[in-house]
């Protein structure tokens, strides 16, 4: 049973470009959760997202960001006119549909603004 | 402010030597988790505890939930290399799946 594949693992955007991160989750998971790692700053939850529905994203800077997970296919957080403080790990999670308890992560993407 | 305190930041031991890091809220935890992670690299799962009073244990790690559920410590035995990392607990802090974190206990373990 492969684990939360993230891809790409390492984006390097220019300032104002748009950075598009995928996550599929663990086989049979339909909970998906995006969280942000920056430097010296921790995790920090930013979404949580069931297939075609957005559950709760208070943690979701409210401009610029966006996250989808749809029917078919994976999971997508979408930064549009990236800045440099974009710049930090951002990391998938999901866990099962029945028990809503063990989120399992992804290897992380590690997105650098230039 | 840090909703989750880990203590202490970092922590060097000798290989073989026991070594134990904490997780401190002052909230009620309804699932305190512990990940390892490495530089560079995912979060590896390692423990979930749910009750006051709640100890599992995991090859050489023992990690414990208090009864109030609000502090977890984490206890690795005869330490070994392979043990080095940054240890994170995470916690829902208010039953609805969004996990807060600390900021890690990085520990090294010296040959």
């Amino acid at each position: 049973n492969a684990g939360v594949m993230q891809n790409p693992r390492h984006l390097v955007r220019r300032r104002g470009q748009e950075a598009r991160l995928r996550c599929s989750p663990m086989k049979g998971h339909s909970h998906v959760y995006w969280y942000r790692q920056l430097p010296e700053e921790g995790l920090k939850f930013m979404v949580y997202l069931q297939k075609e529905n957005i559950i709760d994203e208070s943690g979701m800077p409210k401009e610029r960001f966006s996250a989808e997970f749809p029917k078919e296919g994976p999971s997508i957080l979408r930064i549009q006119q990236v800045v440099r403080g974009d710049s930090a790990a951002y990391f998938c999670a999901s866990s099962p549909p029945i028990r809503v308890d063990t989120q399992y992560f992804g290897p992380g993407t590690r997105l650098t603004v230039l | 402010s840090q909703e989750l305190e880990q203590s202490p930041q970092s922590l060097i031991v000798q290989e073989g030597k026991n070594l134990t890091i904490n997780c401190t809220s002052s909230k009620t935890l309804y699932g305190l988790y512990w990940y390892k992670q490495k530089y560079g690299e995912g979060l590896i799962f390692l423990m979930m505890l749910q009750k006051g009073g709640e100890e599992k244990s995991h090859e050489k790690i023992t990690a414990k939930l208090d009864e109030k559920k609000q502090q977890s410590s984490l206890h690795i035995t005869a330490s070994q290399p392979s043990h080095a990392g940054i240890y994170l607990c995470g916690a829902d802090l208010g039953g609805n799946n969004r996990l807060a974190f600390g900021k890690g206990n990085q520990v090294v373990v010296i040959p």
